[in-house]
């Protein structure tokens, strides 16, 4: 149990479009859902948390008018990288955590964002 | 959250223990000790958690010391398919669903044949 997907798991977009990147639970209700980016040889950094019908909390730096996250049912979050750049690059990773499952945040395998 | 400190790599023998430390000395009562793993290009993997007393699971045991400044994880047979950054994080209970995980640079771990 507990599993989560992420689609696409790569992208290859060009600069000055609009990409999504869909985030699953495929068998828990996921009241609460995180996204995360990753730059080569760094840590993961929260770029925000979104609860379930609600508007996501971007973390501090992050431009909520370019990363656009929508959480509209239990087991579904987007984002949306609005008119991206080549330093958009990166690797997007989302999270999930549930009511069922004491609230342990389980991960997705990520996707990897080029813009060219 | 209480920050870590982890060994920038390590390195391990195929079928030997793995021990990996981290240091968390401004831990509070009331948190917990956890431990991810993330392979290349892939997402985290969590591994093992603990307030207080050691635990052990089918990946891998955390022993934590009495004082909970510091926490060792062991990884009893390394195996190739180990080689992966590990995160060592200290957060607060899970009361309520929107704690957040605060990520060091974690611990690279090469297990070699």
């Amino acid at each position: 149990g507990a599993v989560v997907s992420q689609h696409p798991s790569r992208v290859i977009c060009k600069s000055g479009t609009s990409v999504k990147i869909e985030c699953r639970s495929l068998d828990f209700q996921a009241t609460t859902m995180f996204w995360y980016r990753q730059f080569p040889k760094q840590s993961l950094m929260l770029m925000a948390t979104s609860n379930e019908g609600s508007k996501a909390t971007y973390e501090q730096g992050v431009e909520k008018d370019k990363f656009l996250i929508n959480h509209a049912s239990l087991t579904l979050s987007t984002l949306t990288v609005t008119s991206a750049h080549p330093e958009d690059s990166s690797f997007y990773i989302c999270s999930a955590n549930g009511q069922d499952l004491s609230y342990e945040q389980y991960f997705g395998p990520g996707t990897r964002l080029t813009v060219t | 959250d209480a920050k870590t400190t982890q060994p920038p790599s390590m390195d391990c023998a195929e079928g030997r223990a793995a021990n990996l430390p981290c240091n968390h000395s401004t831990i509070s009562g009331n948190e917990y000790v956890y431990w991810y793993r993330q392979i290349h290009s892939q997402g985290p993997q969590y591994i093992i958690h603990g307030l207080k007393n050691n635990e052990t699971n089918e990946m891998a045991s955390l022993i934590i010391t009495e004082d909970r400044k510091s926490s060792t994880l062991i990884l009893p047979h390394a195996t190739l398919r180990d080689t992966a950054v590990y995160y060592c994080i200290v957060r607060g209970p899970n009361a309520g669903n929107n704690r957040k995980l605060i990520w060091g640079l974690g611990t690279s771990l090469a297990v070699n044949p």
